[in-house]
């Protein structure tokens, strides 16, 4: 069975960094890109960032270009997003999502960012 | 970066009743492999999203057969044939054929 596990998220405030992590099972880890969506309270999905299945390329939307990294640990099965200057408008839950084109059928149950003072 | 606009945002339906949503691309969805990296997901309040239908047409493991996804080009549709009440949540269009990926804005369906 896949499994997705996030972690990491919590409060911060504006300005300040995070690093979110995202555990891998069930699956050759290695073999797929993965991907961080995230949904602000009461709002819509909104795709963050992506990366390929051997980390060569990596893609941001415009709101988090130049502060989030994403990175990935195929030893250790593991997604990554580096956070940086954050905002409140941040604030929200963050997905780890598996799969190339064809996919995106596996998330995880989201971690939840709040950007405030 | 691609827009996927979706109509109707807001989608009161009748039980038993059929619903339909669109969702338009600001570019082609089809690359050079010929696919065509449509997806719908569901999402029901508290819930990660589901995906219930990709690359278009197909249906995932479980889902019922009342939905059916279409289209081409920029232009897809879901339609759902009878509403039923597991189905309220929120449904969203995603394309994968374009970096980075984008999502429509989401369209709710409630029971009237």
């Amino acid at each position: 069975e896949v499994q997705l596990v996030e972690s990491g998220g919590g409060l911060v405030q504006p300005g300040g960094s995070l690093r979110l992590s995202c555990s891998a099972s069930g699956f050759i880890f290695s073999s797929d890109a993965m991907h961080w969506v995230r949904q602000a309270p009461g709002r819509g999905l909104e795709y963050v960032s992506g990366i390929t299945k051997n980390g060569g390329s990596t893609y941001y939307a415009d709101s988090v270009k130049g502060r989030f990294t994403i990175s990935r640990d195929d030893s250790k099965n593991t997604l990554f997003l580096q956070m940086s200057s954050l905002r409140a408008d941040d604030t929200a839950v963050y997905y780890c999502v598996r799969g190339g084109s064809g996919d995106y059928s596996n998330w995880g149950q989201g971690t939840l960012v709040t950007v405030s003072s | 970066d691609v827009v996927m606009t979706q109509s109707p945002l807001s989608l009161p339906v009748t039980l038993g009743q059929p619903a339909s949503i669109s969702c338009r691309s600001s570019q082609s969805l089809v690359p050079s492999d010929g696919n065509t990296y449509l997806h719908w997901f569901h999402q029901r309040p508290g819930q990660s999203p589901r995906r219930l239908i990709y690359k278009v047409s197909n249906r995932d493991s479980g889902v019922p057969d009342r939905f059916s996804g279409s289209g081409s080009g920029t232009d897809f549709t879901l339609k759902i044939s009878r509403v039923e009440a597991e189905d309220v949540g929120v449904y969203y269009c995603m394309q994968a054929t374009h970096w980075p990926r984008t999502f429509g804005q989401g369209t709710k369906l409630e029971i009237k």
